[in-house]
């Protein structure tokens, strides 16, 4: 199946700084999103991107499908921007066998 | 409107016993998951049902059992809890198999 690595594993920022996080994934890939998982556990959709660039107020995120990566944007950190942010996709013609990174645990200090 | 709904949100259970975990969305989703979340393991998929009717295995099936009740209700049952079930349960639904997931709070499940 399709393997998703991101990067980095840990990241600590002083808060007001900006940061980006890197989704990689070994095939072609119909869609991808991005989560962040509160430090209560709740998962909250961030960016349904297959392709191209959003954004959402501090946050944006670009996919390059054809080179296989996708990458989020924080900028001006909070210490709410803690958690644990995944990218997860299915691969291309993998029907709803989404497949997610282990993530990347971010830790905003005031 | 309150999206995927799961219950229990905690549950203990000792080994051998059986439980369903429940799962429920608003949103006229077809497709709907469970996963598990292990420390350092991202979240994994159980089983999934792309519509109602059909249910298919996921990633790590085994020790596990679901039912699609209808359109909107996706159940999970442990049969016979072992230790190794230990984790963090999340239900999601999604319109179609492609398409944006949303996920429920997740049930803490402990087996000992």
């Amino acid at each position: 199946g399709i393997q998703v690595e991101q990067s980095p594993p840990d990241l600590i920022l002083q808060e007001g700084a900006n940061s980006t996080l890197r989704c990689n994934f070994s095939d072609s890939v119909n869609n991808l999103q991005w989560f962040h998982q509160n430090p209560w556990g709740q998962l909250i959709n961030l960016f349904y991107i297959p392709s191209g660039t959003k954004q959402n107020g501090r946050l944006s995120a670009t996919t390059v499908a054809t080179e296989r990566y996708s990458l989020l944007y924080i900028s001006s950190s909070q210490t709410t921007d803690s958690g644990v942010y995944f990218c997860a996709a299915p691969p291309a013609g993998g029907y709803q066998k989404v497949t997610f990174g282990i993530g990347t645990k971010l830790q905003v200090i005031p | 409107n309150a999206g995927v709904t799961q219950t229990p949100k905690f549950q203990v259970l000792k080994t051998g016993q059986s439980m369903t975990l429940q799962c429920a969305q608003d949103m006229n989703h077809n497709s709907m998951y469970w996963y598990r979340q292990d420390p350092g393991m991202g979240l994994r998929l159980i089983y999934y049902s792309a519509s109602e009717g059909t249910t298919d295995k996921g990633e790590v099936p085994n020790g596990y059992n679901v039912s699609r009740l209808n359109k909107r209700e996706f159940s999970l049952r442990l049969e016979s809890a072992a230790p190794s079930q230990t984790s963090v349960y999340f239900c999601a639904s999604s319109v179609g198999g492609l398409t944006e997931a949303f996920f429920g709070q997740g049930t803490r499940l402990t087996v000992v």
